[in-house]
């Protein structure tokens, strides 16, 4: 019953492959995140994008480049991932009303991701 | 001192028993407090947000202890439907245009017959 849809469910690649999780929100919220997450962990933020401007990026990777196309989706490119790279991939939303205030995240049910 | 930190359980509790997860945090300036909850190979969801005068819903209460740093999620007659991992998620560095929470390690809950 999530309003933040994730595709693939499910994908599996080799190390040279290229591929793209894909993420849509309809809530009208204006900030859009992924997340990685490693069994038993907690997630661990990737990327922000808010007015569909790259806030933050936590210092990932460059074999992972997020695309915010407009403000109801969000992509993530994936070029030579490692086979560490394997977890679940979450995408999430939330209204940023700005003037500081952190709010409550909405999530997507996730990709699981397994390099191969 | 890591930025959000939780008991790590499991708690293993039966039915219809009262359970308690603390959760402590070092930056004194956050703000906004969260519990969500999260079952296996699922996405987490939001459980409840904590507010400084403490909020409940039902069978679940929470509290914020400022002077302290940390929060608390009471959990009362506890269901079977309960079990999960329950993640304590507060506020980090304020970016002013967007959230940048901080997830504890969680808590597995187990209820059991």
């Amino acid at each position: 019953d999530t309003e933040v849809t994730q595709t693939p469910k499910h994908l599996v690649m080799g190390m040279t492959n290229k591929k793209s999780l894909k993420c849509e929100q309809h809530m009208g919220h204006r900030a859009m995140y992924w997340y990685k997450q490693k069994a038993k962990k907690p997630p661990e933020l990737m990327f922000v994008y808010s007015y569909e401007k790259l806030s933050i990026n936590e210092s990932v990777p460059s074999r992972f480049s997020p695309e915010c196309p407009n403000s109801s989706l969000l992509n993530l490119h994936l070029h030579a991932l490692q086979p560490e790279d394997s977890a679940l991939y979450l995408c999430a939303s939330s209204q940023d009303q700005g003037g500081g205030t952190n709010e409550k995240l909405f999530f997507g049910s996730g990709t699981q991701l397994s390099v191969l | 001192r890591k930025e959000v930190e939780q008991d790590p359980g499991p708690f293993n509790v039966p039915e219809g028993a009262t359970v308690a997860f603390n959760c402590t945090y070092s930056n004194s300036a956050s703000q906004s407090f969260f519990w969500y909850r999260q079952d296996c190979r699922k996405e987490p969801k939001l459980l409840m947000s904590v507010y400084s005068s403490g909020n409940e819903d039902g069978r679940f209460t929470a509290q914020l202890n400022r002077a302290s740093q940390y929060i608390s999620l009471l959990i009362r007659d506890s269901k079977l439907s309960d079990s999960a991992t329950y993640l304590c998620v507060v506020d980090g560095l304020n970016t002013g245009t967007a959230s940048k929470l901080t997830f504890g390690t969680g808590t597995r809950l187990q209820v059991t017959l």
